[in-house]
């Protein structure tokens, strides 16, 4: 196992309402980025927290935040849900320091699958 | 051009047969490589790294080619398990370096029938 573990695994919620997904990363790993992945497509990348501040971010728009605590835990926080928001959200915890060629290996957790009706 | 592409296939593929994969990058100037596998609505795992001068894991290969940009994935002696997703996975250098610059193809599906 990665050790990452994410919550809820599912969730149900309608156009307009605020969600809240949450991750523990593996201890040490000072990295945490956040993915997309939509059915039939690859993840694509949300956004990245580097020792609690954002260290970068994708094509998505401001409704999607996001907060890295010292203890490892992180959380996605999407405004004014979209019905195209749909989607297995992924994190993945990573050494190292941006940059770093160890930063680039990915540990995910199993995702949390939103539903968005 | 899409920064990294793949054949989404899938690829059907009988039990010990060699099946191989591509997956192109458009950014010449993309450092770092890696093939995940991710097995049905589960979390990608990284399968392998894939270096200049193409390295080898058991019954996996993995190969760049840097004039074409395109990497491959080469998969011997097929074993049931082997059914999954494998998503290209390039740094394309939003930050020259680190996570923030990893882009995921969208995967090729790989099916090994008895």
């Amino acid at each position: 196992e990665t050790g990452v573990t994410q919550s809820p695994t599912h969730l149900i919620k309608t156009r307009g309402q605020q969600v809240t997904l949450r991750c523990s990363s593996q201890s040490g790993h000072n990295t945490v980025s956040w993915y997309q992945q939509a059915l039939g497509q690859g993840p694509q990348f949300i956004f990245q927290y580097y020792r609690e501040e954002e260290n970068g971010r994708g094509n998505f728009p401001p409704r999607f935040s996001g907060l890295q605590f010292p203890n490892y835990s992180s959380e996605l926080n999407v405004n004014a849900l979209e019905l195209d928001d749909s989607a297995l959200y992924l994190c993945a915890s990573s050494l190292g320091t941006p940059g770093d060629a160890t930063n680039e290996k990915l540990f995910f957790g199993s995702g949390t699958q939103l539903s968005v009706l | 051009r899409k920064e990294v592409e793949q054949d989404p296939g899938p690829f059907n593929v009988p039990e010990g047969a060699t099946v191989a994969f591509n997956c192109t990058y458009s950014n010449s100037a993309s450092q770092s490589f890696f093939w995940y596998r991710q097995d049905c609505r589960k979390e990608p795992k990284l399968l392998m790294s894939v270096y200049s001068s193409g390295n080898e894991d058991g019954r996996f290969t993995a190969q760049l080619n840097r004039a074409s940009q395109y990497i491959s994935l080469l998969i011997r002696d097929s074993k049931l398990s082997d059914s999954a997703t494998y998503l290209c996975v390039v740094n394309t250098g939003r930050s020259g370096g680190g996570a923030d610059g990893l882009t995921f193809g969208k995967g090729t599906h790989l099916i090994i029938q008895p």
